[in-house]
């Protein structure tokens, strides 16, 4: 089956702690995108890379830290800098649709992390 | 810049009836647009999309049109069910694949 997973689902820390969330795809998919959701809010985006070795802050980057030495493989660390770092984080990827001319993106399951 | 606004909710229904979730959205050209769907702790599954002016996306009875003149793309559905209950996003896909979101929709189907 192929997919974006996520791990783990439920992710809890101290203060002062950096954390780092998994995100693994088998679509073959080239860019990959992290995402951040806050309740009643929508999804604002972290970081995002469109090939390996190369990632790009996106709109909410402070504070978080991305890697991209593989393909298949898109870890999200939160740094202690991060002032509000309790919130639901949502990894994506994308793909080139050529018969209608655009991406699709598709998203993992999600990580609830928790910083007391 | 770009930006998609959604009509807030929360929309709450009886089972079988219409629904309608306004979308509108501000962006240079004709972007891409896509209606997610994220149930109760889950992550957001592609519901419908549009790439063209006047294209309709449907799927599982939802429908939306994108409409260029208005600038809107409003989610609809003849007959909702409680297991349409779910939060809704309509989005924007910029030319690099980035998506710009709008706030949601959260929609409560009772029977």
């Amino acid at each position: 089956d192929g997919g974006i997973t996520q791990s783990p689902k439920y992710l809890f820390r101290k203060e002062g702690q950096n954390v780092t969330l998994s995100c693994e795809q088998n679509l073959n998919h080239d860019a990959m995108y992290w995402y951040r959701q806050d309740p009643g809010q929508g999804l604002r985006l972290i970081y995002y890379s469109q090939i390996v070795n190369d990632f790009q802050k996106g709109d909410i980057a402070e504070g978080y830290s991305v890697s991209r030495e593989k393909k298949e493989s898109f870890p999200l660390t939160v740094t202690s800098a991060q002032k509000n770092p309790t919130a639901f984080y949502l990894c994506a990827s994308s793909i080139w649709i050529s018969q209608v001319g655009s991406y699709e993106q598709y998203f993992g399951p999600g990580t609830r992390l928790t910083v007391t | 810049g770009d930006s998609v606004t959604q009509m807030e909710g929360p929309v709450t229904l009886s089972e079988e009836a219409f629904l309608t979730i306004n979308c509108t959205y501000t962006a240079t050209g004709y972007p891409s647009l896509f209606w997610y769907v994220q149930y109760p702790g889950e992550g957001l599954q592609l519901l419908l999309k549009a790439t063209k002016a006047d294209d309709k996306g449907s799927n599982k009875g939802f429908e939306a049109t994108y409409r260029k003149e208005t600038t809107s793309f409003h989610l609809e559905k003849g007959s909702v069910q409680v297991s349409d209950s779910a939060v809704y996003f309509c989005a924007l896909l910029r030319n690099t694949g980035k998506l710009i979101f709008g706030q949601g929709t959260t929609l409560q189907v009772k029977p």
